[in-house]
């Protein structure tokens, strides 16, 4: 089966500017996951998505950040303005089911790199 | 609120060894842990999980980790190491007993194998 897709995976941006990645996960998952993952530390979960509608965002900075997924299949990430600090690897996941003991699919992550 | 602590930051070993990825965690009700293993320029892969049932727990490619409810540890291994193992492990975990509480992911390790 053909598993979670990404785009970008490169991207570099000045300070101030606006980005968006965007992610399609693997057929027939209702559960969409964006983490952050700065050098050196692992995945930080950002928002949480179950079909179209918003399970957990309590970590997402939502000054400059924002998240949609809006027919319950593909997600966009979006940051405006963008600060130095965002620089880090953008990676998607998903599951069947939010459930807790379920196993999450990655992407293979977007590489922001802010200037 | 749950924790992961994978105290070595790199772990070098002999190709045909035995290997070792350490993962102790906090949680306040019953944990549920994971292991994943992310490649150069790849998204995490699952290999295996803890939920309930037998302490020790098979997973993919070979490798088992080991539930150790006293010891609050679920330490990675594998009876011997492969070049191709070479890799950032993470131990992330997530509370049984909270509805949506997110998947925490440690630091991770760097697992060296040289041949």
């Amino acid at each position: 089966e053909a598993g979670v897709a990404q785009s970008p995976r490169y991207k570099i941006i000045e300070k101030r500017q606006s980005v968006a990645f965007w992610c399609n996960p693997i057929s027939g998952h209702a559960t969409l996951y964006w983490y952050q993952q700065i050098l050196g530390q692992g995945p930080k979960l950002l928002i949480q998505f179950q079909n179209n509608g918003v399970v957990d965002d309590s970590q997402l900075p939502k000054d400059r950040f924002s998240a949609e997924r809006l027919k319950g299949v593909d997600s966009t990430l979006k940051i405006q303005p963008a600060k130095l600090e965002d620089s880090a690897v953008y990676l998607c996941a998903s599951s069947f089911q939010g459930t807790r003991y379920n196993e999450q699919f990655f992407g293979p992550g977007t590489r922001l790199t802010v200037l | 609120a749950q924790s992961v602590a994978q105290p070595e930051d790199q772990v070098n070993v002999a190709e045909g060894n035995p290997l070792t990825v350490k993962c102790t965690y906090s949680v306040s009700g019953n944990p549920y842990l994971f292991w994943y293993v992310q490649y150069p320029n790849r998204g995490l892969q699952f290999l295996l999980k803890y939920i309930t049932g037998d302490n020790l727990v098979k997973g993919s490619y070979g490798f088992e980790a080991e539930f150790n409810k006293s010891q609050t540890s679920f330490h990675l291994k594998k009876p011997s190491a492969l070049v191709s193992d070479s890799a950032l492990y993470f131990c992330a975990v997530r509370d049984g007993n909270s509805g949506n509480t997110p998947l925490v992911f440690g630091k991770g390790t760097r697992l060296s194998v040289i041949a």
